[in-house]
């Protein structure tokens, strides 16, 4: 079945940065766009990037562009998150998610999630 | 930028009742609209896309209605699984994707 496999959780001190991996299975890894999504503690889903895996194209939010950058592997099917510059109001769960198949218009709903990765920036 | 709002914040409803659960887009989403349940501790699960089709394995008590500026999610039955926070996204513009902040749906 479809899957998306994070790594595990991470901590850090405020400036420093941290690159997360979220593994990919069950179906063509290229033909897919990957969604970057964060959830501070209590709070709702921010949208950060996507990734084109296929073809390497990316596009973020502006909160985060100079803050985060989005790559893949398609030798592994893994995709990758690396934010910068981190803070404490960084602190929140990391997930990845599928999105649409490219040339299908309109299909950019997230399907599957992985399970999310806590990242806590404290000093 | 699309901006989604979700109301109410928080609905109390009873088991065996039907709740109904709203979202609002600042500028027309057609159709391209999704739904996921939230479970404390996991991951957004998606119920609904394009507005009105289950995903795949959501029970039928779970359907969605709406284009345009307004969307509806209903729970015609709501089982004791059901009680989570739901959000709403959009897709049809972007960047960004935006999603709306949440309905916490209470047992009452």
């Amino acid at each position: 079945q479809v899957q998306l496999v994070q790594s595990g959780a991470e901590v850090r001190k405020p400036g420093a940065s941290v690159k997360i991996s979220c593994k990919a299975s069950g179906y063509n890894f290229t033909n897919y766009y990957i969604h970057w999504v964060r959830q501070a503690p209590g709070q709702g889903l921010q949208w950060m990037g996507v990734l084109n895996p296929g073809g390497g194209g990316t596009g973020y939010a502006k909160n985060f562009q100079g803050r985060v950058t989005l790559a893949s592997d398609t030798s592994t099917s893994s995709l990758y998150m690396e934010l910068s510059s981190l803070r404490p109001e960084d602190t929140a769960i990391y997930y990845c998610a599928r999105g649409g198949e490219h040339g299908v218009a309109d299909s950019n709903w997230f399907d599957p999630w992985g399970q999310g990765i806590l990242v806590t920036v404290s000093s | 930028e699309i901006l989604m709002t979700q109301s109410p914040a928080t609905l109390s409803v009873s088991p065996g009742e039907r709740a109904t659960l709203f979202c609002r887009a600042s500028q027309s989403a057609s159709s391209n609209l999704a739904w996921y349940q939230q479970k404390p501790g996991q991951a957004p699960r998606l119920l609904i896309y394009g507005a009105s089709i289950r995903a795949t394995g959501i029970p039928a008590r779970f359907s969605g209605s709406g284009s345009g500026t307004e969307f509806t999610l209903t729970i015609s039955t709501l089982q004791s699984e059901d009680f989570a926070v739901y959000y709403c996204q959009q897709y049809s513009s972007w960047p960004p994707f935006t999603f709306g902040q949440g309905t916490k749906l209470e047992i009452k």
